[in-house]
């Protein structure tokens, strides 16, 4: 079946990492992505990565994927006042026509 | 500006009304995805379509349908409005079937 589970909050300070969690259990995902919505905003791309791939780095994030657990994270180094937003972890798989099925997002709250 | 518009940006009506969402996709992408996000169901996939053809279906009411037409715009038609219907709807657009997809703002819609 298709599932992705998120934690739904997470406050951090300002400058510390936040390390955000998704599970899924399609075992047949090919990409796994991170958007971020802003309050009122659409959802922008943040990061994916393929499922082959077990880390990906892109300036202040980090992805880290755990195929054997189906465990996705997301880490935001030095957090900032402008990352509280909502993150959602999202599945795609070729045989759904790249679907993409969505955990129900976790909200980033940091604090200074 | 993820280059997906959407419009209009928020819209309000009477239940028993009918409503066209209309989305004009990045410049060169040919597939169109409709999701919906709402507060009980979190990001929902509506429909897909390539090229003008619909290629997948998500959990989309009988009331809802959509198009792609020539030029690659989308329309999503909502009929028979239902207060349950008041949800944030996305349109996202792909270069093609396995490519990333780019979210356009949204359309707010409220049913009264």
């Amino acid at each position: 079946g298709e599932d992705v589970e998120q934690s739904l909050f997470l406050s951090v300070r300002e400058g510390d990492s936040s390390v955000i969690n998704c599970t899924y259990t399609d075992s047949s995902s090919t990409y796994l992505y991170w958007y971020k919505q802003e309050p009122g905003a659409g959802l922008q791309l943040l990061t994916y990565i393929f499922s082959n791939m077990d880390m990906k780095q892109d300036q202040r994030l980090t992805v880290l994927l755990n195929k054997k657990d189906k465990h996705l994270s997301l880490r935001i180094a030095d957090t900032q006042t402008g990352d509280s937003a909502i993150y959602f972890c999202a599945e795609s798989h070729s045989g759904g026509y790249n679907k993409l099925i969505f955990g129900a997002g976790t909200r980033l709250a940091v604090h200074p | 500006d993820s280059g997906v518009t959407q419009t209009p940006k928020h819209l309000i009506t009477a239940t028993g009304q009918r409503v066209t969402l209309r989305c004009s996709p990045r410049s060169g992408d040919l597939s169109v995805y409709w999701y919906q996000q709402s507060l009980d169901q979190g990001l929902q996939f509506l429909i897909q379509y390539y090229n003008g053809e619909e290629r997948a279906k998500g959990n989309i009411l009988e009331r809802f349908s959509a198009q792609q037409f020539p030029d690659l715009h989308s329309e999503l038609n909502l009929s028979s409005l239902e207060l349950g219907d008041s949800a944030l709807y996305f349109c996202a657009s792909a270069g093609g079937p396995g490519e990333t997809q780019y979210f356009g703002p949204g359309t707010r819609l409220l049913v009264l």
